[in-house]
């Protein structure tokens, strides 16, 4: 039961245009979500996080927007650049429940010069 | 500061056969967490250990298992190897349990043949 979702498999966005990657969820008990970035041969890395008590958070060309009453999380990267071609993951947790993440099945995003 | 180390970073190992891998830290994480990554099913939780005792533990079958010795480095062992095994394992720490970000390692690709 796949309870985080991403339902594109992958993106291309031209350079320095928004890349939006979309990711939803079924648990109305998650109240903490992540993204992270994964680069092949290499673990994921922490990119940006939101809690439910928001409903957006920025840094710097990352921003990511919550929408609890659709259940709904987005990651926008503006102006994307060719070194954000990795893939995404988003992952959500619910407390309390220690380190246990649902993650999505990742989109993988790429970047065209 | 080192980041999290996993050993081996490549094995491949046969049916019915039982693999042990390793996870070390980032110096002073107390918590160490699991998690499968296989196509199509993205990262799922295997289990996490803090202060070598098991926190929380994911929907897997006993024959994957898990502990932490007394300086945080932690060992999974998944026994009697099925084809379905092969994925890639992914260890992340943290500096205590119930953080807001899991630093990974680079992960442990496991081939069952």
């Amino acid at each position: 039961d796949q309870q985080v979702k991403q339902n594109s498999p992958s993106l291309s966005v031209q350079e320095g245009r928004i890349s939006i990657l979309n990711c939803d969820y079924t648990n109305s008990m998650f109240d903490y979500f992540l993204w992270y970035k994964k680069y092949p041969a290499e673990g994921p890395t922490f990119l940006i996080s939101i809690s439910s008590i928001k409903d957006k958070n920025e840094d710097g060309r990352f921003t990511v927007f919550l929408n609890k009453s659709a259940k709904h999380l987005s990651l926008h990267i503006v102006p994307s650049q060719p070194g954000d071609s990795a893939v995404y993951f988003c992952a959500a947790r619910a407390a309390p429940t220690g380190n246990q993440f649902y993650f999505g099945t990742g989109t993988s995003l790429t970047v065209i010069p | 500061k080192a980041g999290v180390t996993q050993t081996p970073r490549y094995l491949i190992k046969t049916r019915g056969q039982q693999v042990t891998l390793s996870c070390s830290p980032i110096s002073g994480h107390r918590s160490v967490s699991w998690y499968q990554q296989t196509p199509g099913q993205g990262l799922q939780f295997l289990f996490e250990y803090f202060s070598e005792t098991q926190r929380n533990k994911g929907n897997f079958p006993g024959r994957f298992s898990g502990r932490q010795f007394s300086n945080s480095r932690s060992e999974m062992n998944v026994s009697t190897l099925e084809l379905g095994d092969s994925a890639l394992y992914l260890c992340a720490s943290s500096p205590q349990s119930g953080a807001n970000v899991l630093t990974f390692g680079a992960g442990s690709r496991l081939t069952v043949l």
